[in-house]
Formats: structure tokens, C-alpha cells, sequence
């Protein structure tokens, strides 16, 4: 099974802009894998805030947009607000199945 | 407003059966496909399955690692999706979320229940 790779943690300062990644360990991320981006906070269940690479859901802040980026799948957070700190997940899709990311844990400081 | 809410979940000792029930609401049920996911104690997201809705067969797909202890199931009448859970074992510890899929060839998660802990312990 691919294995799907995120920093595990980042910072990015108020107002900031910060991009968090997702690569596979098959290749280079493409549209084809569908990537998708989830947001948690602490006992809170997942949100989803992008799917198939940049597509963002009714509910999504503007500040956050989804791109392909060096191979991987990318999420791009522009303008940081304290309430965006929080786990981020993407998820791929395979020809055998759809595999998360391990997560990235972003705090606002 | 579509609402999820799981039930069903608790402590079961190793090799027991536990079925996990999503209610929808606030939308056509039977018009979309639902998924399971599930996330250990401390853990990352994973994906278990998803079934289609019945004008796609209500045919279900699952993840690799689930290894047919799991099966999902769906009563449209009731708008209820099922996770059957066979076989437990203390990894299956997690709560465990469905989703309502906005495509059909899934998994495609729109929207999230809250979720409900399975604890599986002697």
C-alpha cells in the first residue's frame, strides 16, 4: 500500500501565509489521485475543506486553496487566523484503495 | 441542514460483533453514497469503505486492511447506514465517523458525523 507523507507539524504566524504538502511514496501526486484536505481541532470530528485538488466546499474560508505543487498535493493557507490551528489531513486515492496522509499539526503563533 | 449522527458504539470484549448505525437527515438519503473512517486514539484518519447509492447498485468497496471483518450496509427507508464490525480486535479501538459522499465513485466525504468510540477490550 502507498504510503502518503505530511510535515508534522508547522507554524505560521498570524496573518501569514503557510503551505502544507502531501506527497506519495508511488510518485508524483496528480489530479488523478483526487486529493483532498480535511481540517480537525481538538474532539471535534474532521472537516472537509478541499476536494479533487482545489475544490473548495461551501463552508471553506477563501484564504485556504488547494494546488498541485513539485509533485505533491499542496494546501496553501493565505492570511493565518488563530482559529485555523489545527491537524490537517490529506487523503489520495489508489488504484488499491485511499490512503491518509499522517497529518500536519499547524499552529498560529 | 444535513445532520450525521453515529450510534452505536462502546465497549466490546476481543472477538465480539458491534454494528454501528448513521442516521441522516436533512437530505435525500437514498441519493447519495455514504463512507465509514475511523481514527484511533491519538491517531490519523483511515479509510474503512464506502457503499453506493442504489441507483449505483448500493455496491460497496473497502479498504484492504479491513480484510472482510467489516461490512457496510445501508436501509434508505430509514436513512440509516451500517458499519458491521465482526471479529473485533483491540486495534479496532477508535472512533469511528461516516460521512456523506458528494460523488459516487467514493470515497468522496462532504460532510462528517461526530462520531462514535468503539472500545474493544477484555
Amino acid at each position: 500500500q502507498a504510503v502518503v507523507t505530511q510535515e508534522p507539524s508547522l507554524t505560521v504566524s498570524p496573518g501569514g501565509t503557510v503551505t502544507l504538502t502531501c506527497a506519495s511514496s508511488t510518485g508524483t501526486v496528480t489530479s488523478g489521485h483526487y486529493p483532498y484536505w480535511f481540517q480537525q481541532k481538538p474532539g471535534q470530528a474532521p472537516r472537509t475543506l478541499i476536494y479533487d485538488t482545489s475544490n473548495r466546499l461551501s463552508w471553506t474560508p477563501a484564504r485556504f486553496s488547494g494546488s498541485l505543487l513539485g509533485g505533491k498535493a499542496a494546501l496553501t493557507l493565505s492570511g493565518a487566523q488563530p482559529e485555523d490551528e489545527a491537524e490537517y489531513y490529506c487523503l489520495l486515492a489508489y488504484s488499491g484503495g485511499h490512503v491518509f496522509g499522517g497529518g500536519t499539526k499547524l499552529t498560529v503563533l | 441542514e444535513v445532520q450525521l449522527v453515529e450510534s452505536g458504539g462502546g465497549l466490546v470484549q476481543p472477538g465480539r460483533s458491534l454494528r454501528l448505525s448513521c442516521r441522516g437527515s436533512g437530505f435525500t438519503f437514498g441519493d447519495y453514497a455514504m463512507s465509514w473512517f475511523r481514527q484511533a486514539p491519538g491517531k490519523g484518519l483511515e479509510w474503512i469503505g464506502f457503499i453506493r447509492k442504489k441507483a449505483y447498485a448500493g455496491t460497496t468497496e473497502y479498504a484492504a486492511s479491513i480484510k472482510g471483518r467489516l461490512t457496510i450496509s445501508r436501509d434508505d427507508s430509514k436513512s440509516i447506514a451500517y458499519l458491521q464490525m465482526n471479529s473485533l480486535k483491540t486495534e479496532d479501538t477508535a472512533v469511528y465517523y461516516c460521512t456523506r459522499d458528494h460523488c459516487s465513485g467514493g470515497p468522496c466525504p462532504e460532510y462528517w458525523g461526530q462520531g462514535t468510540l468503539v472500545t474493544v477490550s477484555s
